[in-house]
């Protein structure tokens, strides 16, 4: 069974902050993580992913994510926020291999506002 | 333009009747997918397909059926509506490399 968790409900910040969306997950077998994001009454937009390679990859809208394998984290960041970054974040894992292969497990979401 | 689309974007609906959902892609992936959303569980799947003429049970399969008739169309049908069942539903689609999504808009079902 593959579990995504992200720690924090909500996070608050101002323009200019940097912010660190949190996420940790659970899977022995070989994963994709990436990051989703939704602005009010849209769909999920895909942000970035990691599969291999550099753990440190790079998404639109100068948002990155970092995987570490010894904390099983993928954490979302971003140096510098904008008002129309508040939106609610996801983190997700999927696995090529198994039962569950093709299917997303999508944390709780992190819902995080900006303010100007 | 959107590649993912559902209708109806709204519905009321009333307990025991029967609802349909319905989405349709122009990415031609072979993927498709149903998802909930309500507060406090992300998303979960009720259903996906591989490709035409194909459905497979997510996480949460129970009183929802699935049907996928072509490449472009994946239908939810609920044949018996519940209050439970008051969600936002989305459709996704995705490739055979299997870790990117692309979302429809949501449909907002509300069982009376």
């Amino acid at each position: 069974t593959q579990t995504v968790s992200q720690s924090d409900a909500h996070v608050t910040v101002f323009e200019g902050d940097s912010v660190e969306l949190r996420c940790n997950y659970s899977y022995g077998g070989s994963i994709y993580l990436s990051w989703y994001i939704q602005h009010h009454g849209r769909g999920l937009q895909f942000l970035l992913k990691y599969y291999s390679g550099n753990p440190v990859v790079q998404g639109v809208n100068g948002f990155e994510a970092e995987f570490s394998k010894s904390d099983s984290s993928f954490h979302l960041r971003k140096a510098s926020v904008h008002w129309s970054d508040s939106a609610v974040y996801f983190c997700a894992v999927s696995s090529n291999t198994g039962a569950n292969t093709g299917k997303l497990t999508f944390g709780h979401g992190t819902i995080l506002r900006v303010h100007p | 333009e959107a590649a993912v689309t559902q209708s109806p974007r709204n519905k009321v609906a009333v307990t025991g009747g029967k609802v349909t959902l319905s989405c349709n892609q122009t990415n031609n992936h072979n993927n498709m997918y149903w998802y909930r959303q309500d507060t406090g569980h992300g998303l979960r799947l009720i259903h996906y397909s591989y490709g035409a003429g194909s459905t497979e049970k997510g996480d949460i399969p129970d009183g929802y059926k699935a049907s996928r008739p072509s490449q472009e169309n994946f239908s939810l049908i609920l044949e018996l509506a519940t209050p439970s069942q008051t969600s936002v539903y989305f459709c996704a689609s995705g490739d055979w490399g299997m870790d990117t999504q692309y979302f429809g808009p949501g449909t907002r079902l509300l069982v009376l």
